[in-house]
């Protein structure tokens, strides 16, 4: 079965370091999205990306970060420069597609990746 | 804006028990509902979802009904397996909101023996 693979699966940075957080989304799958979740809290929606374009982006994207589908299968998360506050577990995910299908009101699927864990020190 | 609700864990049962994982939201509209696994080591996979009020999801012995007038979305299965040992996530889908989940915080599952 096709998945979403992360890497690396852990990376340890120092404060003030930029950060490349790599996917390979399901070969087929049009729409990209980027999810972290600090320890102990939610896991929170960054960006969303179709097209090579910013779709969506929550508050929490700022001009730290930025996304980018450099060649025909990787999808990476930048942050420039790293605080202490970005520590998290960051997820990757794709879809076939974006707007829910009219008729039938079923949502596309989401398919995650098993997440990167980044340590700022 | 929109928020997702669920019990906190962790949640620790023996085989064969019943389980209920609460989960309940706020949105606007008329939003699609889902649940979330994470196993040890892998990604988030698609447990079951529910689209409109009084559907009910289920798979692999997991249901979840869709209930709009208590906002909820509760997670049941009638007997836990060791297997079923997880972190489970409730999500919604909002209307009009492209494909951007909003998720609950977890719920870590140990099934014990």
């Amino acid at each position: 079965e096709p998945e979403v693979t992360q890497t690396p699966s852990h990376q340890v940075t120092q404060m003030g370091q930029e950060v490349i957080l790599r996917c390979v989304p399901i070969s087929n799958h049009l729409y990209f999205y980027w999810y972290r979740q600090i320890l102990g809290q939610k896991v929170e929606f960054l960006v969303s990306f179709y097209n090579n374009e910013i779709s969506e982006k929550s508050e929490i994207f700022d001009d730290q970060f930025s996304v980018e589908r450099p060649d025909g299968s990787n999808f990476t998360l930048k942050i420039r420069s790293t605080k202490l506050e970005d520590s998290a577990m960051y997820f990757c995910a794709s879809s076939e597609a974006l707007f829910r299908r009219r008729t039938s009101g079923d949502s596309y699927e989401q398919y995650f990746g098993p997440g990167t864990r980044l340590t700022v020190t | 804006g929109n928020s997702v609700t669920q019990m906190e864990g962790p949640v620790t049962l023996s085989e064969e028990a019943f389980l209920t994982i609460n989960c309940t939201y706020t949105a606007t509209g008329y939003p699609s509902l889902f649940w979330y696994v994470q196993y040890p080591g892998e990604g988030l996979q698609l447990l079951l979802k529910a689209t409109k009020a009084d559907d009910k999801g289920s798979n692999k012995g997991f249901e979840a009904t869709y209930r709009k007038e208590t906002t909820s979305f509760h997670l049941e299965k009638g007997s836990v397996q060791v297997s079923d040992s997880a972190v489970y996530f409730c999500a919604l889908e909002a209307t009009g909101g492209g494909n951007k989940l909003t998720f609950g915080t977890g719920t870590q599952l140990k099934v014990e023996l």
